[in-house]
C-alpha cells in the first residue's frame, strides 16, 4: 500500500522569502507524484508531476520540485513567494494500483 | 473550454437524511473520480469511473454511499442514510485518458455538505 506525508501542517513565511514544503512517500518502487494547490472555496489545481525522467521538476506559478529516490522525498520549492500564494498544498502519489492517495496537506500563510 | 462542473455547492441536511450531489467532467474526459474531504485532511478518494464502469470503489462505504456515471458523462454521488461523519466537501474530479496513473486530474469546486 501507499502512502503520503506531509509533516508540516502550517508553515509561514514572508513575502519574498524562498519555501519548501516536504512530502515523503511510503511506495515499493517509483510511484507518480503530484502537487496540488487549493485556494479557500476552490477546488484542487496541479502544480507540477513527476513520473520518469529529470529529477527536478518544473511547474506553473514558479513552483518546482525535487524528486530525490534516496529519501523516498518530493518536497515543492518556490525561491520567491507572493502573498497570493497562500493557500493549501496537497502533495498525492500514485502506484500500481493507479488509486491516488492524497496527504493531508500543508497550510501556507504569507506575511507581507 | 469549461471545467468540472458541481452542484449544489453546499448543502444542509439532518441526519438519516438523503442527499445526492451531481458532477459534469470536462468533455471527452474518460475517468471520473469523486473525492470525499474532511475538514483537516486531504482528499480521500472514494470512486473512480472509466467511462461509465467503475475502476476502483474500495474506499466507498457501500451501505450508505452509492455512485453512478450515465452513459459515461456525468455522476451523481448518493448518501442515504447521511451521519454527522458525513460532514465534509465531496470533490469531483476528472481525467482525459483512461487511468493510467500519471494523467493530470481537473477538480471542480465541490461541494460542501454539513450534517446537522
Amino acid at each position: 500500500a501507499q502512502s503520503v506525508t506531509q509533516p508540516d501542517i502550517h508553515i509561514t513565511v514572508s513575502e519574498g522569502a524562498s519555501l519548501e514544503l516536504r512530502c515523503n512517500y511510503s511506495y515499493g518502487a517509483t510511484p507518480y507524484l503530484f502537487w496540488y494547490v487549493q485556494s479557500p472555496g476552490q477546488g484542487l489545481q496541479l502544480l507540477l508531476k513527476y513520473f520518469s525522467g529529470d529529477t527536478l521538476v518544473q511547474g506553473i506559478k514558479g513552483f518546482e520540485a525535487e524528486f530525490k529516490r534516496s529519501q523516498s522525498s518530493f518536497n515543492l520549492r518556490k525561491p520567491s513567494v507572493h502573498w497570493s500564494d497562500a493557500a493549501e498544498y496537497f502533495c498525492a502519489v500514485v502506484g500500481g494500483s493507479y488509486i491516488p492517495t492524497f496527504g493531508r496537506g500543508t497550510s501556507l500563510i504569507v506575511h507581507p | 473550454e469549461a471545467g468540472v462542473a458541481q452542484s449544489p455547492r453546499y448543502k444542509i441536511i439532518e441526519k438519516r437524511q438523503s442527499v445526492a450531489f451531481w458532477c459534469n467532467p470536462i468533455s471527452g474526459h474518460a475517468t471520473l473520480y469523486w473525492y470525499q474531504q474532511i475538514l483537516g485532511q486531504g482528499p480521500k478518494l472514494l470512486i473512480q469511473f472509466q467511462n461509465n464502469g467503475v475502476v476502483d470503489d474500495s474506499q466507498l462505504p457501500k451501505d450508505r454511499f452509492s455512485a453512478e456515471r450515465l452513459k459515461g458523462v456525468d455522476s451523481t454521488l448518493k448518501i442515504q442514510p447521511a451521519k454527522l461523519e458525513d460532514s465534509a466537501v465531496y470533490l469531483c474530479a476528472s481525467s482525459l485518458v483512461p487511468s493510467g496513473g500519471s494523467d493530470t486530474q481537473y477538480f471542480g469546486p465541490g461541494t460542501r455538505l454539513t450534517v446537522l
